[in-house]
């Protein structure tokens, strides 16, 4: 297993369209997280599973954002009706119990941008 | 008010310079992390403290758990770790500092 990878690396759509992104975790890794990246900022956390669970999400994943993980494997990142304030980077991150606290790895990101 | 804070922003050192990066937190804490992201995005984790000090080759890290502190240390600068250094914690929640953009010129 290499590490996280993400698909795809580059997404540009337009306003108003969906956009779904997909996340491989590490393979024995039972945590996945989604974060969000706009220019300049430092990674925002939006929500994160547990095997197939979602235990938390952001306030900042609106109505129009969902998440899954359906076997507790990969996870996909849907956004509907895509808007330009949407366009960041969407970073992965995998990680298991190291003995004291969850150790993250993380993915390569998805680039969206929304014209 | 964020929840971690990063100094400096930005910093510009010459090949071969001591480097420290500070960050504060204002949050219970289970774990603090420094991430490294290279221009294109990519992030690397290089490393996981929740007390006490690490060092891995010429990166030290550093935590005061009393005091909410951390810092990382880089000895004898290169061009190469030339990057975003991105201070981050968890605790009931995940926080992430905006980074420090660090630039070694040789």
């Amino acid at each position: 297993d290499t590490g996280v990878s993400q698909d795809p690396r580059h997404k540009i759509t337009k306003r108003g369209q969906n956009v779904t992104f997909r996340c491989d975790p590490i393979s024995e890794h039972n945590r996945l997280y989604w974060y969000r990246q706009t220019l300049g900022q430092g990674p925002e956390f939006l929500t994160y599973f547990q095997n197939e669970a979602q235990l938390e999400k952001s306030r900042l994943l609106s109505d129009r954002f969902s998440a899954e993980r359906p076997k507790g494997s990969f996870s996909t990142l849907e956004i509907q009706r895509t808007e330009q304030g949407d366009s960041a980077m969407y970073l992965c991150a995998s990680s298991h119990f190291s003995g004291q606290t969850y150790e993250q790895y993380f993915g390569p990101g998805t680039r969206l941008t929304v014209t | 008010k964020n929840e971690v804070e990063q100094s400096p922003q930005n910093l510009t050192a010459q090949e071969g310079e001591f480097i420290t990066i500070n960050c504060s937190y204002s949050v219970g804490i289970s774990a603090l992390h420094w991430l490294q992201q290279h221009p294109g995005g990519g992030i690397v984790s290089l490393f996981m403290l929740s007390s006490g000090k690490k060092k891995h080759g010429r990166l030290i890290a550093t935590i005061n758990i009393q005091e909410k502190h951390s810092s990382l240390h880089i000895t004898a600068s290169h061009p190469r770790d030339s990057a975003v250094y991105i201070c981050a914690v968890t605790g009931n929640q995940f926080y992430f500092g905006t980074g420090t953009s660090l630039t070694v010129i040789p």
